[in-house]
């Protein structure tokens, strides 16, 4: 399925480095979210973002920033991190129904490595 | 914390039907049935949700008891391709693009 890109698909980095993981969505969805998955933990909810604004911070560190510039589009922005980042980060969209449901489809994941 | 229950692991011979259950006694009136599953190290795949009625697509079919307090996620032919994670999740219709919350969900392996 190609509905949900995600690049790149896997990234080493090292602690002092600023990199950027990059999904986009070609779904017409409005919007857009990041999840983590650590080894042998559940996926767990990072940033949503609704027509491009941030709806919910779940207590990520400051480490990891955000960017919507329109609704297709959404960036990680990662820089001074720790070993302990390490996992595979998944970009997802979904499209507001009133009164209905809104699936949430994902893309394929980066896996981030930090040495 | 996710509001379902399902097993650790299961095993099914390929080619014969997958019946994955998951309890979900505190289900609202207003909460679906969703199910995904993930195959090593990729993005969860999207199989199919329901609020009252049974459901069927071309992936599965999803049984969802009377008093909605369980459900069955059922793969009529399982093939090796199927092995994978498979998570239930609740969640609240129409919700405004909430996340989903999952699980630890159930390990299946599909054997030859």
């Amino acid at each position: 399925e190609t509905g949900v890109t995600q690049t790149p698909r896997h990234l080493v980095m090292g602690m002092t480095n600023k990199k950027s993981l990059k999904c986009e969505q070609h779904l017409g969805h409005n919007a857009m979210y990041w999840y983590k998955q650590s080894a042998k933990k559940p996926l767990e909810l990072m940033f949503v973002y609704n027509f491009k604004e941030q709806t919910e911070n779940n207590s990520v560190p400051s480490r990891f920033s955000p960017e919507c510039p329109n609704s297709s589009h959404l960036f990680l922005h990662l820089h001074t991190l720790q070993p302990e980042d390490s996992a595979l980060y998944l970009c997802a969209s979904s499209q507001e129904r009133v009164g209905g449901t809104d699936t949430q489809y994902f893309g394929p994941g980066t896996r981030l490595t930090v040495l | 914390d996710a509001k379902t229950t399902q097993p650790t692991s299961m095993d099914c011979a390929e080619g014969r039907a997958a019946n994955l259950p998951c309890n979900h006694s505190t289900i609202s009136g207003n909460e679906y049935v969703y199910w995904y599953r993930q195959i090593h190290s990729q993005g969860p795949q999207y199989i199919i949700h329901g609020l009252k009625n049974n459901e069927t697509n071309e992936m599965a079919s999803l049984i969802i008891t009377e008093d909605r307090k369980s459900s069955t996620l059922i793969l009529p032919h399982a093939t090796l391709r199927d092995t994978a994670v498979y998570y239930c999740i609740v969640r609240v219709a129409g919700s405004g693009n909430t996340p989903l919350v999952f699980g630890k969900g159930t390990r299946l392996s599909v054997i030859a």
